[in-house]
């Protein structure tokens, strides 16, 4: 089945740790992106990559790291330089036509 | 920075009540377009998109959306809703640029409630 997979689904961290959430897809795309969705805000995008061994800065990265090593893979790391993380974090990837497709998230939550 | 504005954050409506959400962009250029639907408990899937050609797109579930350049809008419609449309509604809209397509720019959502 192809598509977005992200782990873990819910994951709670104590304050000062860095965490890291991963995203595997197999539809062979060549861009990534790492959006945060909070309650009446939206998505917003943390960090993008459109194509293997490089990123950019979307419109909220700080606090935040990546990295592109392989194509299938855009694992997002939640520093604790990061004031506020506790949230809804969508990875997804987009097509040729500019299609973007979200994977089914992961609810990050600091205890 | 290009922004997306949905200025209809809540919207309740009864079963076969026609919808229309609004949704206004602010880039002047050329754009790609989307209606993105979030179910409860459900991740995102794409309703419809417009690149170019006819500005009244239909997608899936009887959700058809319009793209008016000279407004900067692309508003979503159904004519007839159901108690199963209930969920969070995302405009989203991608820049295209002579250095390629940046990433989408969504607006903040409007949660859609069908009462039946």
């Amino acid at each position: 089945d192809g598509g977005i997979t992200q782990s873990p689904k819910y994951l709670f961290r104590k304050e000062g740790q860095n965490v890291t959430l991963s995203c595997e897809q197999n539809l062979n795309h060549d861009a990534m992106y790492w959006y945060r969705q909070d309650p009446g805000q939206g998505l917003r995008l943390i960090y993008y990559s459109q194509i293997v061994n490089d990123f950019q800065k979307g419109d909220i990265a700080e606090g935040y790291s990546v990295s592109r090593e392989k194509k299938e893979s855009f694992p997002l790391t939640v520093t604790s330089a990061q004031k506020n993380p506790t949230a809804f974090y969508l990875c997804a990837s987009r097509d040729i036509e500019n299609t973007i497709y979200f994977g089914e998230g992961s609810w990050l939550t600091v205890v | 920075a290009q922004s997306v504005s949905q200025h209809n954050h809540h919207v309740i409506l009864s079963e076969a009540a026609s919808l229309e959400l609004g949704c206004n962009y602010s880039y002047g250029g050329t754009v790609n377009l989307f209606w993105y639907v979030q179910y409860p408990g459900q991740h995102l899937q794409l309703l419809l998109k417009y690149f170019s050609g006819d500005p009244l797109v239909k997608g899936i579930k009887g959700f058809e959306a319009e793209f008016i350049k000279s407004k900067f809008s692309f508003n979503l419609r159904k004519p007839s809703v159901q108690w199963s449309d209930t969920a969070e509604y995302f405009c989203a809209v991608g820049e295209v640029m002579d250095t390629g397509r940046r990433a989408l720019t969504f607006g903040s959502g409007t949660r859609l409630q069908v009462q039946p």
